[in-house]
């Protein structure tokens, strides 16, 4: 019963390839997230969504286009993947707010751009 | 926007032994302070939070500490056992307003030697 899911958790690909990791909660959040994480572990927010509704869109290049066909799902896709994408890309979700309520995050997937 | 600073960027300690982790923020105006912990290959997971109006708060090894005049908050881990080794991240909000960041820290590494 996992409560934020991440697939693929893996994925190795080639610089100029197109990739899409996806993510689903069942939670009944309405508020999901993308976070990046480096090989130094910084945490960086990418986007988030509540309701399906854009909110917060970081300064991340244009190439990177998530997708949220509903409150329960956010994908994200990655056009002309660059070496500098590799890291772990984690998915997250929370009531409101993230200070109405804890994030809870999946399990990650660790992108590998070659 | 809000810049969450940490440090020491890796704590070795002795099992049994105390740990500490201090993080400072820049924004007055946040008002919500949760830790996360990341075990190795692991999702990061809420271990405890606190808010402005609270100075202090305890879940039995662990606590936090506000101090809003200095700008600081600190993770208190009594009679550290291996489990507790990962990294570890704070975070602030200001908020709730639904665009607010959570604003991570870059982590601290924890290491308990057994």
């Amino acid at each position: 019963d996992t409560a934020v899911s991440q697939t693929p958790k893996y994925l190795v690909t080639q610089m100029g390839n197109d990739k899409s990791i996806k993510c689903e909660q069942n939670l009944g959040h309405d508020t999901m997230y993308w976070y990046k994480q480096d090989s130094k572990k910084f945490l960086k927010i990418m986007f988030s969504y509540n309701n399906k509704e854009l909110i917060i869109n970081e300064t991340v290049p244009n190439r990177f286009s998530p997708k949220s066909p509903d409150k329960a799902h956010l994908n994200l896709h990655i056009n002309s993947l660059e070496l500098g994408d590799s890291a772990v890309y984690f998915c997250a979700s929370s009531f409101g707010t993230p200070n109405t309520g804890e994030l809870f995050f999946g399990e990650g997937s660790r992108l590998t751009v070659l | 926007g809000e810049n969450v600073e940490q440090h020491p960027s890796t704590l070795s300690v002795q099992e049994g032994d105390s740990a500490v982790i201090k993080c400072t923020y820049s924004d007055s105006a946040s008002n919500y302070f949760p830790w996360y912990k990341q075990e190795l290959g692991k999702r990061p997971q809420l271990i405890i939070d606190i808010r402005s109006n609270v100075g202090e708060k305890k879940d039995q090894r662990i606590a936090v500490t506000l101090n809003k005049t200095a700008k600081h908050f600190s993770l208190h881990i009594t009679e550290t056992q291996p489990e507790d080794s990962a990294v570890y991240f704070c975070a602030a909000l200001k908020g709730p307003y639904g665009n607010n960041r959570l604003a991570f820290g870059k982590g601290n590494q924890v290491v308990v030697i057994p």
